[in-house]
């Protein structure tokens, strides 16, 4: 069965500073990969996603993530935050022979940020 | 933009009650899911449809809930009789032919007295 791991709880990131979100998957074979942020009260919106090809993906928002087979990650990282990027965060995977699957979610990642 | 609606936004009844949740899927999508996320368990697949027949419901408790697309434009998900353990956010998914990505609804806030 396939996992995903979102090692961090919580995260606190000063404003204008860098920020890695860590995501590891279980899979037996290639799977697709996305990151959505999800707003208080909010529903998930669609950050990024890897299908196939480069393994460094851009998103929206200034988001990016690269994708390493050897290590089952799929990290996400952003150069400089703002406020507005406080939320949470979940990585997600499906098998792509499933196209159509459900996803499976990691726990999430609450990003908080500092002024 | 195209969106995925989700009624009602909020839902509190009392144990025992029927809920029905409704989502709107984006025009021209084929595949609709159904989530709920819960402090404990965040977010688990419930069930899912593609062209309007149901291909997983084995996240579903199946004695009381029930999911159904009465036509391409309208998925429901039933709660019968609801508990209290039952409350937390249920949200609707759906995505194009191919299957992903999938775009979701704001989702609908259940809380079971």
């Amino acid at each position: 069965a396939q996992s995903v791991t979102q090692p961090d709880i919580h995260i606190t990131v000063s404003e204008g500073a860098s920020l890695e979100l860590r995501c590891n998957y279980s899979y037996g074979a290639t799977p697709y990969l996305f990151w959505y942020v999800q707003s208080p009260g909010q529903g998930l919106q669609l950050l990024l996603k890897y299908f196939s090809g480069d393994t460094l993906v851009q998103g929206i928002k200034g988001f990016e993530a690269e994708f390493k087979r050897s290590q089952s990650s799929f990290n996400l990282r952003k150069p400089s935050v703002h406020w507005s990027d406080a939320a949470e965060y979940f990585c997600a995977v499906v098998g792509s022979g499933g196209g159509a699957d459900g996803l499976t979610f990691g726990k999430g990642t609450h990003l908080i940020i500092q002024p | 933009d195209a969106r995925v609606t989700q009624t009602p936004r909020d839902k509190v009844t009392e144990m025992g009650q029927e809920v029905t949740m409704r989502c709107q899927p984006i025009l021209g999508h084929n595949t609709v899911f159904w989530y709920r996320q819960t402090m404990m368990q965040g977010l688990e697949l419930l069930a899912y449809f593609r062209n309007r027949a149901p291909l997983d419901d084995s996240g579903m408790p199946k004695d009381r809930f029930s999911a159904e697309m009465p036509d391409a434009t309208l998925a429901t998900l039933k709660i019968q009789p609801s508990e209290p353990r039952d409350s937390a956010v249920y949200f609707c998914a759906s995505s194009p032919t191919g299957g992903q990505p999938q775009h979701f609804g704001d989702g609908t806030r259940l809380s079971i007295l």
